[in-house]
Formats: structure tokens, sequence, C-alpha cells
């Protein structure tokens, strides 16, 4: 079966850091990627991890671990426009199998 | 086209009609992706299609649901006989084939009273 796990919610204030986490369950795996989704928004692409260790891009890192399931979502010097949804995405062969997304939110 | 356009942005339809909303790829994107996400759900999978085929349909919901690509361009994806639980934002993304990232549309927000 098909496993994505993220948090629902979580929150932090401008100027931190936080870790978003994912761990997935997948019968295939060709993959993982992080999209950021504004309410009433597309998706769009932040990151991409096929082979394990951390991608660093700008303020947002994201890290694999393939052995362990499990990936992280960097975001450092938080601004407000970074409330938003983080979706974890396994591709499994042909297609992006995503998580319920974590919903982010940014106070001052 | 420079992003993936989808039509229309919001349908509002009475319980039992059918509807269609279409979705028109990036140019040159082999690789089309139909996804439902329903409010504070993710997205669930629905049916992808490589040029004019659909080699995994596997996420639709019931037989009310169909999907079809021609020229290997725009999609429909058609409901029929609709009901309140098909209620939800439609996604169409595209990608240059199946091992890149996707591109999404902006999505058909579809509410049936």
């Amino acid at each position: 079966g098909q496993n994505i796990d993220q948090p629902t919610e979580m929150t932090a204030t401008e100027g931190a850091i936080v870790q978003i986490n994912c761990t997935y369950q997948t019968s295939g795996f060709n993959g993982l990627f992080w999209y950021q989704q504004h309410a009433g928004e597309a998706p769009t692409f932040l990151s991409y991890n096929v082979l394990d260790g951390l991608e660093e891009k700008g303020r947002f890192s994201s890290f694999l671990s393939r052995s362990k399931g499990y990936s992280y979502l960097l975001l450092k010097e938080l601004q407000m426009k970074d409330s938003a949804s983080y979706l974890c995405a396994v591709r499994n062969t042909d297609k992006l199998i995503f998580g319920t997304g974590t919903r982010l939110q940014v106070f001052p | 086209g420079a992003g993936v356009s989808q039509s229309p942005s919001n349908k509002v339809t009475e319980k039992g009609k059918d509807v269609e909303l279409r979705c028109d790829p990036i140019s040159g994107h082999t690789a089309l992706y139909w996804y439902r996400q329903s409010l504070g759900q993710g997205l669930e999978f629905l049916i992808y299609f490589q040029g004019n085929s659909a080699p995994d349909k596997s996420g639709l919901p019931s037989d009310r649901f169909s999907a079809e690509r021609t020229g290997g361009s725009v999609s429909t994806l058609t409901i029929q006989r609709t009901q309140q639980e098909d209620s939800a934002v439609y996604l169409c993304a595209s990608s240059f084939g199946t091992t890149y990232g996707y591109t999404f549309g902006s999505g058909t927000r579809l509410t049936v009273v």
C-alpha cells in the first residue's frame, strides 16, 4: 500500500526556523518532492530528492533518508509569506503520491 | 502555452448533471495528470496520460468519471450524474515525462448542489 504521513498543522514565528517531517511507505520509490500551496492556489514545486542527503536552495532545504523512509523540509528565516501548506509527494514509478500536507502558519 | 490552463475556474452544477473540465497543458509536455483535492484533504490521484494513452486510471472513483486526451495536448475530465461528494478542486498537471516534476494548473472548483 501507499502511506505518506506529515503533521497536519505547525506554527512558527517570523524569522525562526521550522522543520516539516514526512515519512513514507510506498510500493515503489523514484524520488521525493516537496510542493508549496497557498490557499486557493496551485501547488508549486520547491524541491526534489532522489539520493540520500541534503539539498539546499536558498532559505529552503530538503533532506532524504531512503533507508528510513524519511524526509524533511527545512525553512529558515521564516517570512509571513511562507504561511502555506507544504505537500510531500513520492514518485511511485510513473506518478506522484501526495501526503495530506502540512499547514504552516507564521506569526509576527 | 506558458502554463497549465484549466477551465472553468469555478463550476456550480446541480446534482445529477454532467460536467466537463478542461486542461490545456504546457506545450511539449507529454505527460498529463488529473488530481482531486477535497477540503482539508491531500491530492488524490485520478488518472494520467502519456501522449493520448492512459496507462493508469486506477484513481478514478467510479465509472461516472472518465477522461480523454486528444492530439497529445488538451484533456477533458467528464463526470456524469454528479453527486455532492464530487465537490472538490480538480487539479491538472503536466510534465515532460513521468520522471520529471509537475507544473500544476490553478484548478477547477466544482460545487455540486
